[in-house]
């Protein structure tokens, strides 16, 4: 069984300062492990991705996340949050490259006040 | 990078009417396809996985003769919502599952269809 808990509904940062969106996972396999973000009335873009290589992954916008395993997270954070990325963001989880069911978590509300 | 195109982004029906929603893999072979529903300010509700050449799989509580899926070829999916209410407004998302450089499994969202039904 798979399942992703987003720790926070909603954080919220000033402009400049570091960001950090909290997700930890369950699964019963080798789990890959993905950020998205959403903008309102849009689809679901990609952020970076964990496929059981490096532990310390870097996205798009200077977004990165670190998979650890001990402690079944895999948090995003980012130095220095910009307006442009307030948004929602999901964390998702499914089997490690065999899966067919993915797992969202509730989703995070950032908001970056000016 | 893998593309899925999804069309209409936004539609306004009228009760009773059906409308079409197309999902579209650009670039790629998808042989999954995905459908979600999401309500304001909530989380991704899986509604159906659409399978290229087969039935899709519908999840529990989903009426699957109120939700038609259609997965006729590799890169098209389509979801039809059939005697629409103003109960099946929503916004509509489609995604595709793809396989990356490193050839992990990943997903490829549209940009969503906004549905009004009046």
């Amino acid at each position: 069984a798979q399942s992703v808990t987003q720790l926070d509904s909603h954080v919220s940062v000033s402009e400049g300062t570091p960001v950090l969106l909290r997700c930890n996972y369950s699964s019963s396999y080798s789990p890959s492990l993905f950020w998205y973000v959403q903008h309102p009335n849009k689809g679901l873009q990609l952020l970076l991705k964990y496929t059981s290589a490096a532990t310390l992954v870097k996205g798009i916008n200077g977004f990165e996340a670190e998979f650890k395993k001990s402690e079944t997270s895999f948090h995003l954070t980012k130095p220095s949050a910009h307006m442009s990325d307030a948004a929602e963001y999901f964390c998702v989880v499914t089997r490690s490259n065999t899966g067919n069911q993915f797992y969202f978590g509730t989703g995070t509300s950032l908001t970056v006040i000016p | 990078g893998a593309v899925v195109s999804q069309h209409p982004s936004r539609v306004i029906c009228k009760s009773g009417t059906s409308v079409k929603i197309e999902c579209r893999s650009l670039d790629f072979q998808a042989t999954t396809m995905f459908w979600y529903r999401q309500f304001p300010k909530q989380s991704l509700m899986l509604m159906a996985t659409s399978n290229e050449g087969s039935k899709a799989t519908y999840e529990q509580g989903v009426e699957k003769d109120k939700f038609l899926i259609n997965h006729a070829s590799l890169t098209l999916s389509t979801l039809t919502v059939t005697s629409a209410h103003p109960e099946d407004s929503s916004f509509y998302i489609c995604s595709a599952r793809s396989w990356g450089f490193s050839g992990a499994n990943v997903l490829t969202f549209g940009a969503g269809s906004r549905l009004t039904v009046l």
